[in-house]
């Protein structure tokens, strides 16, 4: 079975950019898995993010950006804030469904 | 505005069931693929199930094939998940979130979701 990867945790200075990745266990993600990112805050429903590799959702500020690099879907946040401090989530379509990423703890210190 | 709220949740013994609600409003509900996704304390996100506009289409992940059912009634703009025999690993937040379709992909994403009702499974 095909699990999504995810850094358990990665930490980026108020300012700073920092790029989570979303990669497979066995293979390259491509656009065609549809990558998709949600955040989410501490007892708070997720948010969408990004879809479609590099699609905005509406609302989002323009210092979300997603993108492929390499062979992993990748989302990139440009001056970080301390409310972006959020757990974030990837999710592919995949031939057996729609599969999340364990999620990344990203923490702005 | 769009707005989902669940109900139905709580606590249940193993092998139990319960029927999960989700009320939709803001939107015209029945153009609109629909999902669970759920979230076990402390953990991730994980898809559940998806229906179609017109609920003759539906998809499951593995673990609960055969006890879930998701359907739809579109006159009340609800969502619903029946779980039977239900395990003390189907614990969690239960969401429900509107699901975008793209025909060019055959692929989905979440656009909106509700705040969740939580399942509790112990004896």
């Amino acid at each position: 079975q095909t699990v999504v990867t995810q850094e358990p945790s990665f930490s980026v200075s108020p300012g700073g950019t920092v790029t989570l990745t979303c990669g497979l266990s066995s293979g390259s993600v491509s656009a065609s898995y549809y990558p998709c990112w949600y955040q989410q805050t501490p007892g708070q429903a997720p948010r969408t993010l990004i879809y479609s590799t590099n699609t905005r959702s509406s609302g989002v500020p323009d210092r979300f950006s997603g993108s492929i690099l390499g062979n992993k879907a990748a989302l990139t946040i440009t001056g970080a804030q301390a409310d972006d401090e959020s757990d974030y989530y990837c999710m592919l379509c995949m031939g057996s469904g729609l599969v999340f990423g364990g999620g990344t703890k990203l923490t702005v210190l | 505005e769009v707005q989902l709220v669940e109900s139905g949740g709580g606590l249940v013994q193993p092998g139990g069931s319960l029927r999960l609600s989700c009320a939709a409003s803001g939107f015209t509900f029945s153009t609109y693929w629909m999902s669970w996704v759920r979230q076990a304390p402390g953990k991730g996100l994980e898809w559940v199930a998806n229906i179609k506009q017109d609920g003759n289409e539906k998809y499951y992940v593995d673990s609960v094939k055969g006890r879930f059912t998701i359907s739809r009634d579109n006159a009340k703009n609800s969502l619903y998940l029946q779980m039977n025999s239900l395990r003390v690993e189907d614990t969690a937040l239960y969401y429900c979130a509107r699901a975008r379709y793209s025909s060019s992909w055959n692929a989905y994403f979440f656009d909106y979701w509700g705040q969740g009702t939580l399942v509790t499974v112990s004896s």
